[in-house]
């Protein structure tokens, strides 16, 4: 079966430590992959993605994401976290000739000051 | 959540009655799709569409129905068949082909009482 997993419900970070954000993949072919952040009550903001190429794919608000073929992984990282950053985080995978996207169940970001 | 809009922002429902929740789009994109949202499930799919006039299960259509009629729109009915329709709903839209991110409306919280 094709899923994403997200190991982690929450990481918590101290303001200007690097942050990592995990997520592992189960797709057959060569799947696209994002991440999107939801904040309170809102709808999903898509962050970056990866379709091909470079493996580090850089995205909005200081966010790159590498992507690791051997590992099936696609971790979502920071080098420096702001409070502003807490949020919950989905990553998503999108099998190889389909319009739909699986979504891992999410991992709640915090930023302590 | 520019672009797309979705109506009303919070709905309460007698159990037993029918409920349409609104999708409109500006975004000239031909697919769109109805997540849930549960806590600690991530998004789930509902239904999607990828053209007018046409539209494919996802993985819990179960107790909804859908129509596009119009590019613009995809309304969701939950119906009273729908045993736990209590969730956070979600609608998006893309441009077609699974390489392409998708862009999220701000949600409706569904209640039923």
């Amino acid at each position: 079966a094709q899923s994403v997993a997200q190991p982690e419900d929450q990481v918590n970070v101290a303001e200007g430590n690097p942050l990592t954000v995990k997520c592992t993949y189960s797709v057959s072919g060569n799947p696209y992959l994002f991440w999107y952040v939801q904040y309170p009550n809102r709808g999903l903001q898509f962050l970056l993605k990866y379709i091909t190429g470079d493996n580090l794919v850089k995205g909005s608000y200081g966010f790159e994401a590498e992507f690791n073929k051997s590992q099936t992984s696609f971790h979502l990282k920071k080098p420096s976290a702001l409070v502003s950053d807490s949020a919950l985080y989905f990553c998503a995978v999108s099998p190889y000739n389909t319009d739909k996207l699986i979504f891992g169940t999410g991992t709640r970001l915090q930023v302590f000051p | 959540d520019g672009g797309i809009t979705q109506s009303p922002k919070y709905l309460f429902r007698k159990e037993g009655q029918n409920v349409t929740l609104s999708c409109e789009q500006n975004l000239n994109h031909d697919a769109m799709y109805w997540y849930r949202q549960d806590p600690g499930q991530g998004l789930r799919l509902i239904y999607y569409s990828q053209i007018v006039n046409d539209f494919q299960k996802g993985d819990i259509a179960e107790g909804y129905s859908v129509s596009r009629e119009k590019k613009e729109s995809f309304p969701l009915t939950v119906t009273s068949a729908q045993k736990n329709p209590t969730a956070f709903y979600l609608c998006a839209s893309s441009i077609r082909g699974g390489n392409n991110e998708q862009f999220f409306g701000p949600g409706t919280r569904l209640t039923v009482l």
